[in-house]
């Protein structure tokens, strides 16, 4: 079945630097691939997308790729800041379905 | 951008009890909707599927008598958790999916449910 693993945290990073949090998966067909960002308290919001291969998805200085030979989507931000200490999920959802796999999670500590 | 609301945003209640979340889409009609449960410090599990008009679709292991949706519009989903009990205590989500072109689907802020 479909699947989503996501590097386990907790990452502690100090401000203004780089972020790479690993997204692998595991899915029939052609899915789609999100990151989700859930702030303390919080409920999900979407941070960013991708639908087909080599598209990139992007924003808020986040970025992720839709790499299919590797069946990867990792996130990566190059300068971070106190404000994006969160949990981050990586997810999938197959076409039309919308039923989303999430993974576990990783939560993300920035340091000032 | 659409926005999903839940209410209420945080109830306790004793056990035994049942208790009612609603899930809205406020500026969109949601032919689908989603429930999910979130246990401290892990993942969204999906506990079922809510299609306006029809009958939920539950995730394998989820009691279906236990925890009630109706989809009674395009624009209201509600979750029951009747006969609650401690361990019925989580997060829960609902999300809403908008169709059409731009399908997109839309989270809302969740509701903690504690049960004493």
């Amino acid at each position: 079945g479909n699947s989503v693993t996501q590097m386990e945290g907790p990452v502690t990073l100090s401000e203004e630097a780089f972020l790479t949090i690993n997204c692998t998966y595991t899915a029939t067909g052609y899915p789609s691939l999100f990151w989700y960002v859930q702030y303390p308290g919080e409920g999900l919001q979407l941070l960013l997308k991708a639908t087909k291969a080599d598209d990139k998805g992007s924003n808020k200085g986040f970025e992720a790729t839709y790499r299919k030979e590797t069946t990867s989507f990792h996130l990566e931000k190059g300068s971070v800041q106190v404000s994006d200490s969160a949990v981050y999920f990586c997810a999938l959802s197959n076409t039309g379905g919308f039923k989303t796999i999430f993974g576990a999670g990783t939560r993300l500590f920035v340091k000032a | 951008g659409a926005v999903v609301s839940q209410h209420p945003s945080w109830v306790i209640c004793k056990s035994g009890t049942s208790v009612k979340i609603e899930c809205r889409s406020l500026d969109f009609q949601a032919t689908t909707m989603f429930w999910y449960r979130q246990f401290p410090k892990q993942s969204l599990m999906l506990m079922a599927t809510s299609n306006e008009g029809s009958k939920a679709t539950y995730e394998q292991g989820v009691e279906k008598d236990k925890f009630l949706i109706n989809h009674a519009s395009l624009t209201l989903s509600t979750l029951t958790v009747t006969s609650a009990h401690p361990e019925d205590s989580s997060f829960y989500i609902c999300s809403a999916r908008t169709g059409g072109d731009a399908d997109t689907q839309y989270f809302g802020p969740g509701t903690r449910l504690t049960v004493l």
